[in-house]
């Protein structure tokens, strides 16, 4: 079946730093990707939506200078979160769209800024 | 899209079956229903779809009542893997072969006892 493949899986870094996160489709084409933020004990919050080639669309409240996003080719997508604070601390998750069977999604990164 | 409700969370003992439900009453003609599930810090497992017709995969079967208000999804012999929190979704199927973005309820969460 369609594979996401997310990493890094865990990640510490220090306050103030940048981190990527990577999202790949490693057997089928996505020109979509969905990225979530999950903080603990709640649901999935979508942040944005990445599209191969153009610029990503963000939910209100997400600030695009502060989460950027690449989706460079068909297969893959980036989150780099810049000037990482202690509350950006999360669980980030992407997805996939794949058609009528809704959604593949990565096992997630779970960030912690120090 | 249509929003779902789903209760916050419900136990079943192992063995048993789990009978989780959604309402989504204003749910339109043309979306289809997803079943998603996250076990703890893990990315969300597709489960299960289906648009009017009851549906049954190798996981998990999908009841949707005739007038589509709601449904439920339905764990034939829960075992202790299948603790974690299940997600009721609706979504258009995007026959244009475009995205269709998703957004996350707050599911049930639920426990399978020994």
């Amino acid at each position: 079946g369609a594979v996401v493949s997310q990493h890094p899986s865990r990640v510490i870094c220090k306050s103030g730093t940048s981190v990527k996160i990577e999202c790949r489709s490693l057997d089928f084409q996505a020109t979509t990707m969905f990225w979530y933020r999950q903080f603990p004990k709640q649901s999935l919050m979508l942040m944005a939506t990445s599209n191969e080639g153009s610029k990503a669309t963000y939910e209100q409240g997400v600030e695009k200078d502060k989460f950027l996003i690449n989706h460079a080719s068909l297969t893959l997508s980036t989150l780099t979160v810049t000037s990482a604070h202690p509350e950006d601390s999360s669980f980030y998750i992407c997805s996939a769209s794949r058609g009528l069977y809704g959604y593949t999604f990565g096992s997630g990164t779970r960030l912690t800024v120090v | 899209d249509a929003k779902t409700t789903q209760p916050p969370s419900m136990d079943c003992a192992e063995g048993r079956a789990a009978n989780l439900p959604c309402n989504h009453s204003t749910i339109s003609g043309n979306e289809y229903v997803y079943w998603y599930r996250q076990i703890h810090s893990q990315g969300p497992q597709y489960i299960i779809h289906g648009l009017k017709n009851n549906e049954t995969n190798e996981m998990a079967s999908l009841i949707i009542t005739e007038d589509r208000k709601s449904s439920t999804l339905i764990l034939p012999h829960a075992t202790l893997r299948d603790t974690a929190v299940y997600y009721c979704i609706v979504r258009v199927y995007p026959l244009s072969g475009g995205y269709q973005k998703v957004t996350f309820g707050t599911g049930t969460k639920l426990q399978v006892i020994p």
